[in-house]
C-alpha cells in the first residue's frame, strides 16, 4: 500500500533553515491527488502548513507562508518543505501526509500520513 | 483563521454511544461539504475516519458516523470500546484561498 516517510534533521538551531523531505513509495506523486505537510507541537492540536499538486501548484497557510517553501520533484518521487528562520515556536512533529481529490476536483482530507519527523529548534 | 472548537474531553462506558462538536463560523466551512474527522491514538500519525462530512474511507469501523448541520459538526461514536480511547480532530477544507482549518482536538476516554 502507499507509504510515506518523512525525513530531517531532527535538531534545528534558531535562525537557521529547516528543511523536510518526504519520499512516497507504491504510489507516484504524478497521480491526482495534493500532497501536504502538517506538524502538530507537543501535546498541542493539528496545524495545516503547506500543500502542492503534481503540476508543482502550491498553497500555504497564511500564518506561515512568508518563511515556507513546499516543491515537489517527481523524478524522485518525493516532495519536500523548507522553513526559514526557525525558532523555539517550530518545535513540533512533522507529518507529511497525502490529500484526497473529490469528485469536484478538491483535496478535501488528508488519508494517508507518514509516521512523523520530530523537530527540535535549540541552540 | 482560528481553529475550530471542540470539547476538551468526552467520555463514556463500553456501549454507550458518545458525541463530538466541532463549531466554526461560516466561513470556516465555507459553501463546501469537505468537513473530515480524524482519530489519533497516543504516539502514533493521525487516521482519517471520516472525509466529506459523513463518508467513511474502507476499513473503518461503522460505529463511527457524522453528520453537519450550520456551522457545526459532529462525530458520533456508537457501541464505545476500549480502542476508541483516542484524541480525535475535526477539519474543514475552505476554498480561495485553499486552507485547512483543524479542531482544537477531543480526547476520549472510555471509562
Amino acid at each position: 500500500q502507499v507509504q510515506l516517510q518523512e525525513s530531517g534533521p531532527g535538531l534545528v538551531k534558531p535562525s537557521e533553515t529547516l528543511s523536510l523531505t518526504c519520499t512516497v513509495s507504491s504510489s507516484s506523486v504524478r497521480t491526482h491527488y495534493y500532497w501536504a505537510w502538517l506538524r502538530q507541537s507537543p501535546g498541542m492540536g493539528l496545524e495545516w502548513i503547506a500543500s502542492v499538486y503534481r503540476s508543482g501548484d502550491t498553497y500555504y497557510n497564511p500564518s506561515l507562508n512568508s518563511r515556507v517553501t513546499i516543491s515537489i520533484d517527481t523524478s524522485k518521487n518525493q516532495f519536500s518543505l523548507t522553513m526559514t528562520s526557525a525558532t523555539a515556536a517550530d518545535s513540533a512533529m512533522y507529518y507529511c501526509a497525502r490529500i484526497r481529490v473529490t469528485s469536484s476536483g478538491y483535496g478535501d482530507s488528508f488519508d494517508i500520513w507518514g509516521q512523523g519527523t520530530k523537530i527540535t529548534v535549540s541552540s | 483563521q482560528s481553529a475550530l472548537s471542540q470539547p476538551a474531553s468526552v467520555s463514556g462506558s463500553p456501549g454507550q454511544s458518545i458525541t463530538i462538536s466541532c463549531a466554526g463560523s461560516r466561513s470556516d466551512f465555507g459553501n463546501y461539504n469537505l468537513v473530515s474527522w480524524y482519530q489519533q491514538h497516543p504516539g502514533k500519525a493521525p487516521q482519517l475516519i471520516i472525509f466529506e462530512v459523513t463518508e467513511r474511507p474502507s476499513g473503518v469501523s461503522n460505529r463511527f458516523s457524522a453528520s453537519k448541520s450550520g456551522n457545526t459538526a459532529s462525530l458520533t461514536i456508537s457501541g464505545l470500546q476500549a480502542e476508541d480511547e483516542a484524541d480525535y480532530y475535526c477539519c474543514s477544507y475552505v476554498h480561495s484561498p485553499a486552507y485547512y482549518v483543524f479542531g482544537t482536538g477531543t480526547k476520549v476516554t472510555v471509562l
